[in-house]
């Protein structure tokens, strides 16, 4: 049974750089032909997605962030990860990885889902 | 960038009733629609992709149509497990999600 995790710090201070990592289990995320992604919620609010990854390392951004976005695959691991730059309060929010459910098709829904995380941003 | 809305953004219903929720998108999305239902601290579970295909496990209480611009879900008759909160996907042009549907005791 595919699984996701997430993991990294819950708290952030402002204008630095959050960091999160998925990990995948159950599957590989090199042997398939998904394309794997981050979503994020902040609290009580809805659902924003933020980018994708393929195992080759091919990378789609939410043009609203890609600027201090960066989205990057471990295969070694079995991980991907997220890196988001310059934060403020606005970025607060439960940081979600999940699996596109098309073989060789970035645009489809999420199928797999990991449990997500919550990211505070204070001094 | 396809803008989705959705209606109503809070709907209050009782077991048994017949529930419709509506997604519009901002341009044409064709059939690349996909729904899912949220309860709180967990994550989204998908329901419906396509617009209408039901994603495996799900039950046949939940059904999705519509197509180009206008969507809808429908629980044919609500179950005390489905009082969550209810969002569409479009996956035509990128991601984007509507704001969300919460399904409420009356």
């Amino acid at each position: 049974q595919l699984q996701l995790q997430e993991s990294g710090p819950g708290l952030v201070k402002p204008s630095e750089t959050l960091s999160l990592t998925c990990t995948v289990s159950g599957d590989s995320v090199s042997s398939g032909s998904f394309y794997w992604g981050w979503i994020r919620q902040p609290p009580g609010k809805g659902l924003e997605w933020i980018g994708t990854i393929y195992h080759s390392g091919s990378t789609y951004y939410n043009p609203s962030l890609k600027s201090r976005l960066t989205i990057s695959v471990d295969t070694s691991k079995n991980q991907f990860s997220l890196k988001l730059s310059s934060v403020t309060a606005a970025d607060a929010a439960v940081y979600f990885c999940a699996r596109h459910s098309g073989r060789n098709a970035v645009w489809t829904p999420f199928d797999f889902w990991g449990q997500g995380t919550l990211v505070t941003v204070s001094s | 960038d396809i803008q989705m809305t959705q209606s109503p953004s809070t709907l209050s219903a009782s077991v048994g009733d017949r529930v419709t929720i509506t997604c519009r998108a901002s341009q044409s999305i064709f059939g690349w629609l996909a729904w899912y239902q949220q309860k709180p601290g967990k994550a989204p579970k998908l329901l419906i992709y396509k617009a209408s295909s039901l994603e495996s496990g799900v039950p046949s209480r939940f059904s999705g149509s519509g197509s180009g611009t206008e969507f809808t879900l429908t629980i044919s008759s609500l179950q005390p497990d489905d009082f969550a909160t209810y969002y569409c996907q479009q996956y035509s042009s990128q991601n984007t999600f509507g704001p969300g549907t919460k399904v409420d005791i009356k």
